[in-house]
Formats: C-alpha cells, sequence, structure tokens
C-alpha cells in the first residue's frame, strides 16, 4: 500500500464550479502537507503549504487537513480553464524529504 | 529571489550511452537540493537528495548517480543508460521547514 493515496481523477468541470482534490495517507507521522500544480511539461509549482490540521486559504485555493482521518483536500473556488493543470499533493514528517501523491489531473471548460 | 535551472531541456539519448544532467540555483546558500524522476502521468520518485557539498543520499538503487561538487550545484549522471531510465527529471529545493521549488525540468527519451 501507498503512504499516499490521490484521487486518480481525471476531473473535468465547467468554469465557475468548486473542484475538491483529495489526498489520504497511512503515516500519521506526517506533520506538513502541500500541494503543487503542474501544467503540461512543466516543473510543479507550490499552490499551498500547510502543517499540521486545520484550513488555510489563499484567494480561490483553500487547503485543508484532518489529521485524525489522515485525509487532505484542496479546494478551487470559481474554477478557471487556467486552473486545467494536475495538481499533486506532498506530505513529510519532518523537514527534508516530501512523499507525493500521483496526482489529479484537472480540466476546467469554458 | 531564488532561481532554479535545469539543462538541458530535452535530450534523446540510446541505450548504453552516458548522462549528465545539471542543476544549479541562485539566490540562496547551502540549499537542501533533490532529483526526482516523474514517469508519464504519475507523482515524483525521489531519486537523491544533498543536505550540502559532496553529502548524497541515494532513495532507490539505480544505475543513476548523483553528485554535487559545489554548494549550488547538483549533477545527476550514469555511465550507461537503460531504457527505463526514460522520464521527466526535476531538481528541486528546499525553502524553509518542508516546501520545495522545482526546476523546469529535463525530458529525458532513451531510445
Amino acid at each position: 500500500q501507498k503512504e499516499v493515496e490521490q484521487d486518480p481523477g481525471p476531473l473535468s468541470v465547467p468554469e465557475g464550479a468548486i473542484v475538491s482534490l483529495n489526498c489520504t495517507y497511512s503515516n500519521s507521522a506526517f506533520q506538513y502537507f502541500m500541494w503543487y500544480r503542474q501544467y503540461s511539461r512543466k516543473g510543479p509549482e507550490l499552490l499551498m503549504y500547510t502543517y499540521s490540521s486545520g484550513n488555510k486559504e489563499d484567494g480561490r485555493f483553500t487547503a485543508q487537513v484532518d489529521k485524525s482521518s489522515k485525509y487532505i483536500s484542496l479546494f478551487i473556488r470559481d474554477s478557471q480553464p487556467s486552473d486545467s493543470a494536475t495538481y499533486l499533493c506532498a506530505m513529510s514528517r519532518n523537514a527534508g524529504k516530501s512523499t507525493f501523491g500521483d496526482g489529479t489531473t484537472l480540466t476546467v471548460k469554458p | 529571489s531564488q532561481t532554479i535551472h535545469q539543462w538541458p531541456a530535452t535530450l534523446v539519448q540510446p541505450v548504453g550511452s552516458p548522462l549528465s544532467l545539471e542543476c544549479t540555483v541562485e539566490g540562496t546558500s547551502n540549499p537542501n537540493l533533490y532529483w526526482y524522476r516523474q514517469a508519464a502521468g504519475r507523482g515524483l520518485q525521489l531519486l537523491f537528495y544533498s543536505v550540502g557539498i559532496g553529502q548524497i543520499s541515494s532513495e532507490v538503487p539505480q544505475n543513476l548517480s548523483a553528485s554535487r561538487p559545489q554548494d549550488r550545484q547538483f549533477i545527476l549522471s550514469s555511465k550507461k543508460l537503460l531504457l527505463s531510465d526514460s522520464g521527466f527529471y526535476l531538481c528541486a529545493w528546499r525553502a524553509g521547514e518542508s516546501e520545495q521549488y522545482f526546476g523546469p525540468g529535463t525530458r529525458l527519451t532513451v531510445t
């Protein structure tokens, strides 16, 4: 079993929809939780970073971490065609190595 | 601001040929550096990481090696490429506690 499981998708939504992207994990020692966005043929870019449980909001993006359920989510409000990309969750126990999910590919249709 | 460079952007190499991919970071000192490989439609597989000059940790046994000859330079090498080495190679550096910043990547095709 993988340490990090990500909803595989692909996901296709109309412009303006609310998108929910999710990951589950098995290692209760994870403390740092990240979401990356990767456009086709580009390197991933850091979107959100959260330490421990709770919510974090940045514009149209909200990251949620529920450590009791070992479940993290990324919500995108008012989705735009420019949000079309692959989203990777990542997590780590301490400063250093991260474990990544396999990614969910999102398409936002105009 | 910090910038991470990788080259070449694209590479096509025959089986059995050597490989050298380079990564450099600007705007920071003594960064933790990472090499990842990404297969098509998959997540990131950590290959090597380095906490300082000459300090390399290998995550996956394979025919690849890494070196860090200078503080902000990280090199991925192979003496003889295999078909299975094809993929998208990404270099990253760590800022803060755990978040990483990635370079533009090198797309390697072994024929």
